[in-house]
């Protein structure tokens, strides 16, 4: 799951499988939260997001979870394939009128064949 | 057809030195962004920019000095380089606040 800490996380799972990956957030003010994914040597790209008012959102083969009482987000990847292995990242955003958008610390995903 | 498109993509220099890092892109956004990725894959907003106009400059070093000539341009230039700044840099783009990032490949920054 996704931690603050000083290593990264790593989540192993079989192809195949369903994977959840895990994120808490802290400012309880935050009202837009998405989810990137990074592979080596590229860029974070987009993966889904959800606003505040939803606490569930669905894409192609990912969910997104928002349970804002405990401050707690979830990525779901249906299906897990070996081209899902990457690091995932949580951000939320709407800080500092939306211009400012905070990064987890990341949870390294690999997929076995 | 590269969104959003940073030169160059690997930087080697020594302490003291002075570089700059280009950054563009083409999806017609307001906001431009520089991040910086530390070896811990940590990512930290640096600079935040709208319409040319900077919001957001998270207590940077006064070494680092972004320009936005344009809309679709913000560069970063970089003073008397430390060891401390090696990093991967990346220029990301949005459409206004509260919306997802696009983000270019990064540049590695060494510092030796």
């Amino acid at each position: 799951g996704e931690s603050v800490g000083l290593h990264l996380p790593t989540l192993s799972v079989q192809e195949g499988d369903n994977s959840i990956i895990n994120c808490a957030y802290s400012n309880s003010a935050s009202d837009y939260f998405i989810w990137y994914k990074q592979e080596s040597g590229k860029g974070p790209q987009f993966i889904i997001d959800i606003r505040s008012n939803m606490d569930k959102r669905q894409g192609q083969r990912v969910t997104v979870l928002l349970n804002k009482t405990v401050k707690h987000l979830s990525l779901q990847i249906a299906a897990t394939q070996p081209g899902d292995s990457a690091v995932y990242f949580c951000a939320e955003g709407g800080d500092t009128g939306g211009f400012k958008t905070i990064f987890g610390a990341g949870t390294r995903l690999f997929v076995k064949a | 057809d590269t969104a959003v498109s940073q030169t160059p993509k690997y930087l080697v220099t020594q302490m003291g030195n002075d570089k700059s890092i280009k950054c563009e892109q083409n999806l017609g956004h307001d906001t431009m962004y520089w991040y910086k990725q530390d070896s811990k894959k940590f990512l930290k907003i640096m600079f935040s920019y709208n319409n040319k106009e900077l919001i957001i400059n998270e207590t940077v070093p006064n070494r680092f000095s972004p320009k936005s000539p344009d809309k679709a341009h913000l560069n970063l230039h970089i003073n008397s380089l430390e060891l401390g700044d090696s990093a991967v840099y990346f220029c990301a783009s949005s459409q206004g606040s509260s919306s997802p990032l696009h983000f270019g490949n990064g540049t590695r920054l060494t510092v030796t």
